[in-house]
């Protein structure tokens, strides 16, 4: 079963703005994990960020995570027409973060 | 290193045949993991290995699903009987365990059953 759920299901931007994808999950969690894939290809990892982490940036990536609230976020800034895809948060478990649960995903679109 | 690699990339099989995929890990990637993906949604856990040991399986891998990792290298899914809701993406990944990393995937292969 799908423990994370993103939001918005789909987002279309211009090049050149912001975008914040958000995602919920309901267990406790070892680390949060962000993924993007282009369409009929694998998955990239992103970012991970562990559970006592709040905030971390990578390039222009910027992931949050709050524990309290179950909840996570990533913005990429100053958006690209390549960052067109989708982008999944996953959820490790175990202690070690043994398998993953994925989202549904967000659809970002963004215009050139 | 190249990568996680997967073969074939496309497989087109007629219902109840036999199908066999391939993945092979970074090499110094201790654990591999197997996932299915269908269209608009997100992967869905089937089973990993820790070196050669299948540590975990998802309710999701019936009897008709088998996975090996015989020498701790390269993995093999088998499908036996498909059928035509086996019809997906499956994704194969590895990482090095113990630690915070994330998983490398490879592009995946593409089962249509017909």
């Amino acid at each position: 079963s799908q423990q994370g759920e993103e939001d918005p299901q789909a987002l279309s931007i211009q090049e050149g703005e912001n975008a914040t994808m958000n995602c919920s999950y309901k267990t406790s969690i070892n680390n949060l994990q962000w993924y993007r894939q282009n369409s009929g290809r694998g998955l990239v990892h992103l970012i991970l960020i562990r559970s006592n982490e709040r905030e971390k940036h990578s390039g222009r990536l910027r992931v949050t995570l709050d524990t309290s609230k179950k909840s996570s976020s990533l913005l990429i800034t100053a958006s690209r027409a390549a960052d067109t895809a989708s982008y999944f948060c996953a959820t490790a478990l175990g202690a070690s973060g043994s398998r993953l649960t994925f989202g549904e995903g967000t659809q970002l679109t963004v215009n050139p | 290193d190249t990568g996680v690699s997967q073969n074939p990339r496309h497989k087109i099989t007629k219902r109840g045949q036999n199908v066999t995929f391939r993945c092979d890990p970074i090499s110094e990637h201790n654990r591999l993991y197997w996932y299915r993906q269908t269209l608009g949604q997100g992967p869905e856990f089937l089973t990993y290995f820790q070196n050669e040991a299948q540590l975990e399986k998802s309710r999701l891998l019936s009897d008709r699903f088998s996975a090996e990792r015989p020498k701790g290298s390269f993995s093999t899914l088998e499908i036996q009987r498909t059928e035509q809701g086996d019809s997906a993406m499956y994704l194969c990944a590895s990482r090095l365990d113990p630690g915070h990393y994330g998983y490398t995937f490879g592009s995946g292969t593409r089962l249509t059953v017909v």
